[in-house]
């Protein structure tokens, strides 16, 4: 158990629709990563945030974004969803800087339909 | 463009012996290395990294080796064990800079025999 949590661990839903996928960081952890991992892409990053603030993109869709909450926990919302999009979506986290080490959630699966 | 490779996408070897795991990078910025292991279902488990300022480093079983100048690098699991079976990614980090996000590669399917 990393210490990471991610819900709901399985999202399907039909093409056009919004999602949102929660994601909370080990305890002390300011930082926090999201992954995407398609079967032709591979893990790919998409964004990251510190403390409540974007620190660097990835190529992440305009149709994607993500925040981060004052308790650290993070959102990451896809819209306008395409078939394309059913990947596994993997949140990490860190502590800050100077800490390179990532430890990673169990995923959540979306399948679009 | 590829800034990771692992040109193996399976290794199977007899429990007992040596897995020894490649890797390559051709981004000059990544300063601090990574490698993973992941069960299906799961999400990737950290399992030791090496800082580019280092060539080695070891962990129990596992051992990273890093070779700046040919941009490779390679994980050694000895013994190999049943429970190591699983795939393995490595991961590369460009410091801060970059939010010190990670770079995957394709990963390894390693199988370990009994």
């Amino acid at each position: 158990d990393s210490g990471v949590t991610q819900t709901p661990k399985h999202l399907i839903t039909a093409t056009g629709q919004r999602v949102t996928l929660r994601c909370s960081p080990r305890s002390g952890d300011l930082s926090v990563y999201w992954y995407q991992q398609s079967l032709d892409q591979g893990l790919q990053f998409l964004i990251q945030y510190y403390n409540g603030e974007e620190r660097a993109k990835g190529n992440i869709l305009e149709r994607f974004s993500a925040q981060q909450f004052p308790d650290l926990h993070s959102e990451l919302n896809l819209s306008s969803l395409e078939l394309g999009d059913s990947a596994l979506y993997f949140c990490a986290s860190r502590q800050g800087p100077g800490d390179n080490e990532q430890f990673f959630g169990p995923g959540t699966r979306l399948t679009v339909l | 463009d590829q800034q990771v490779k692992q040109n193996s996408p399976s290794l199977s070897v007899q429990e007992g012996r040596i897995s020894i795991l490649n890797c390559d990078y051709t981004n000059s910025m990544f300063d601090y290395f990574l490698w993973y292991k992941k069960y299906p279902a799961e999400g990737p488990t950290f399992l030791i990294s090496i800082s580019s300022i280092k060539d080695k480093n070891e962990d129990g079983r596992f051992t990273v080796f890093l070779n700046k100048s040919a941009k490779h690098l390679s994980l050694h699991i000895v013994p190999s064990q049943p429970g190591d079976s699983a795939v393995y990614f490595c991961a590369a980090s460009a410091g801060e800079t970059s939010g010190s996000r990670l770079t995957f590669g394709e990963g390894t399917q390693l199988t370990v025999n009994p």
